[in-house]
């Protein structure tokens, strides 16, 4: 199993640029997660979706848009991309709610915006 | 926030020793879960700890929590190199759908 996959592993944006990231899990797991990491602060969740079709904003949402139209993929778009959104951002799945239970996690993506 | 804080920010120890590191937070909790990041790496789930509950062991890791401090501390014991790494805290409060990390350890095992 290649576990939790993501796409790409690094991106510069210009400001104002749109991307899409991918994620890509081949655990069956129906809970997937959104975070970015910034450097001196821990992880915090921006969405997360807790099956195929539905979606839910975390605690950094705004800026973001994800869709979940396979279970096996989740997918985390910027609109309009702004400096402060450079950072690191992980996906992760969980087959019960990963607040309770073990969350996966893929390796990263290290995303700039100049 | 009820984001975790962990204490200390950076250790440095010989292969072999023990390393501590501690875990604090300001609401109530339904568990705590401990993670491994190696550098330019995803997290890695080590062991999560229920509030009910007030030890868990998983090999080398033992991890302790108290939940009238509200803290928790993480033991590796007989560290070896490849423990080189960052390691989190995250909180699950109660009612909430969130898990909320803390802003790491980074321990350093000296060969």
């Amino acid at each position: 199993n290649a576990g939790v996959t993501q796409t790409p592993k690094f991106r510069v944006l210009k400001t104002g640029q749109s991307m899409t990231l991918l994620c890509a899990q081949d655990m069956n797991h129906e809970y997937m997660y959104w975070y970015r990491q910034d450097p001196g602060m821990g992880l915090r969740l921006i969405h997360y979706s807790v099956g195929e079709g539905t979606t839910a904003k975390g605690e950094v949402p705004d800026g973001y848009n994800v869709s979940r139209l396979k279970k096996q993929n989740f997918l985390l778009g910027l609109e309009s991309a702004a400096p402060s959104q450079t950072s690191v951002y992980f996906c992760a799945s969980s087959y019960r709610r990963g607040w309770d239970y073990e969350q996966y996690f893929g390796p990263g993506t290290r995303l700039t915006v100049t | 926030s009820q984001q975790g804080e962990e204490d200390p920010q950076a250790l440095s120890i010989q292969e072999g020793e023990n390393a501590t590191m501690n875990c604090s937070y300001k609401t109530s909790i339904n568990n705590l879960q401990w993670y491994r990041q190696n550098s330019g790496r995803g997290l890695v789930h080590l062991i999560l700890i229920r509030s009910n509950e007030r030890e868990k062991h998983s090999g080398r890791l033992r991890v302790t929590l108290d939940t009238s401090k509200k803290s928790s501390s993480l033991l590796i014991t007989a560290s070896r190199a490849a423990d080189t790494a960052s390691y989190f805290c995250a909180t699950a409060k109660t009612g909430a759908n969130n898990l909320f990390f803390g802003t790491g350890t980074r321990l350093t095992v000296i060969p």
